[in-house]
């Protein structure tokens, strides 16, 4: 199986300051069509989980601009370029390039 | 606006059954991968089982293999996990979600205990 390595796992951050996420997958998620399945959630406190960003870079709908993710092959990075309120959580990432789907430890984002 | 609603959970004891149901609403169900993810008290996420949009294939997790088993109707726009010989390691809160090529819709997730 795909381990998913995220870190810090706990990120203590500052209102208006930014935040990243680092997340490693232990083999490619380039498939054979060179496409990347990598994708980050956010887990609100006591709230399903919502995915944010797809394919490494794509933002869902309704997902804020300050919001990003890139990164290839094994190094994937989410950033928030400034912290709001709203944003406090745990963060996921996840890949489904190889079966079975695999999931990051989580990192705890706290103001 | 989409939903999809889980149903089903609750506390069975070792070795016992159950079946989780998830009604899907305002989306083309046929044209959506469906998942079911779980999260135990406290831990992170982990992907359990799905469905080919069309229903002709599923996958499982290795831990799940055998005794968990996903299908779907499509006159009901529904997703099933039926969970067999259940174990304590299986208490968990279950999410379903569907997931096409540019969005991702998650329910309100269903408890499920086992425990004697």
């Amino acid at each position: 199986d795909v381990v998913m390595t995220q870190s810090p796992l706990s990120l203590p951050v500052t209102l208006g300051q930014p935040a990243s996420i680092s997340c490693r997958s232990s083999q490619s998620l380039v498939n054979s069509h060179g496409n990347t399945y990598l994708s980050w959630f956010q887990q609100r406190p006591g709230q399903s989980p919502r995915r944010l960003i797809y394919r490494v870079s794509n933002r869902d709908s309704g997902v804020p601009d300050r919001i990003s993710g890139s990164g290839s092959g094994t190094d994937f990075t989410l950033k928030i370029s400034r912290v709001e309120a709203e944003d406090v959580g745990v963060y996921y990432c996840m890949q489904d390039t190889h079966w079975p789907i695999t999931f990051g430890q989580g990192t705890k984002l706290e103001i | 606006e989409v939903q999809l609603v889980e149903s089903g959970g609750g506390l069975v004891q070792p070795g016992g059954s159950l079946r989780l149901s998830c009604a899907a609403a305002g989306l083309t169900f046929s044209g959506y991968w469906m998942n079911w993810v779980r999260q135990a008290p406290g831990k992170g996420l982990e992907w359990v089982a799905n469905i080919k949009p069309d229903g002709s294939k599923q996958y499982y997790v290795e831990s799940v293999k055998g005794r968990f088993t996903i299908s779907r109707d499509f006159a009901k726009n529904s997703l099933y996990l039926q969970m067999n010989s259940l174990r304590a390691e299986d208490t968990a809160v279950y999410y379903c979600a569907g997931v096409d090529d540019s969005s991702s819709y998650w329910g309100q997730g269903t408890l499920v205990t086992v425990s004697s």
